[in-house]
């Protein structure tokens, strides 16, 4: 069964300091990983994606993750946070022979970043 | 880029009556639509694949005749929540599938919601 942890309820960081919201995922062979971001009463935002290719994936806003296949890990980062970056952080990941196209979601990293 | 116009934003309804959603892509196709349910503070939980002229496919536990979806084009899916409960109330979420996105690739593109408070 695939399956999404996102381990951290919240992650707190100051303005400036570099930020990672961590994801581990688990899934019959090779994943597709998706970063979503959602504000509040918001719907979500898609932030970057790996498919394949180069492990370190860039995406919007500054945004980059970390894809290490012997980890099965696929960690957000930011190299300094902004106070606008407080959202809530969902991982997702569907298996690349998964012909349904679903995306099964972590439950979710609340990031809060102190000016 | 890709939009996906979820209506309406907000809800009200009293308890028994149904209450329509409707979400639509706007700049592309979307052979496959989800439709998931979101509680405060807590993750997206998938309650039916949409496909376009075909039945939906609901998830475990998801009533089929409590939670009526129908994809009758490309471009538009509707979740109809019959005879509402105020357990019912919630934030529903639709995503969209652009149907050019090589299988599996593609991102998944999401309204803004809705939020269901039925009294």
């Amino acid at each position: 069964a695939q399956s999404v942890a996102q381990p951290e309820d919240q992650v707190n960081v100051a303005e400036g300091n570099p930020l990672t919201v961590k994801c581990t995922y688990s899934v019959s062979g090779n994943p597709y990983l998706f970063w979503y971001v959602q504000y509040p009463n918001r719907g979500l935002q898609f932030l970057l994606k790996y498919i394949t290719g180069d492990n370190l994936v860039k995406g919007s806003y500054g945004f980059e993750a970390e894809f290490n296949k012997s980890q099965t890990s696929f960690h957000l980062k930011k190299p300094s946070a902004l106070v606008s970056d407080s959202a809530l952080y969902f991982c997702a990941v569907r298996g690349w022979m998964d012909s349904s196209y679903k995306l099964i979601f972590g439950s979710g990293t609340r990031l809060l970043v102190r000016p | 880029g890709a939009v996906v116009s979820q209506h309406p934003s907000w809800v009200i309804c009293k308890s028994g009556t149904s209450v329509k959603i409707e979400c639509r892509s706007l700049d592309f196709q979307a052979t496959t639509m989800f439709w998931y349910r979101q509680f405060p503070k807590q993750s997206l939980m998938l309650m039916a694949t949409s496909n376009e002229g075909s039945k939906a496919t609901y998830e475990q536990g998801v009533e089929k005749d409590k939670f009526l979806i129908n994809h009758a084009s490309l471009t538009l899916s509707t979740l109809t929540v019959t005879s509402a409960h105020p357990e019912d109330s919630s934030f529903y979420i639709c995503s969209a599938r652009d149907r050019r996105t090589v299988k599996g690739t593609g991102e998944l593109f999401f309204g803004e919601g809705s939020r269901l408070t039925v009294l």
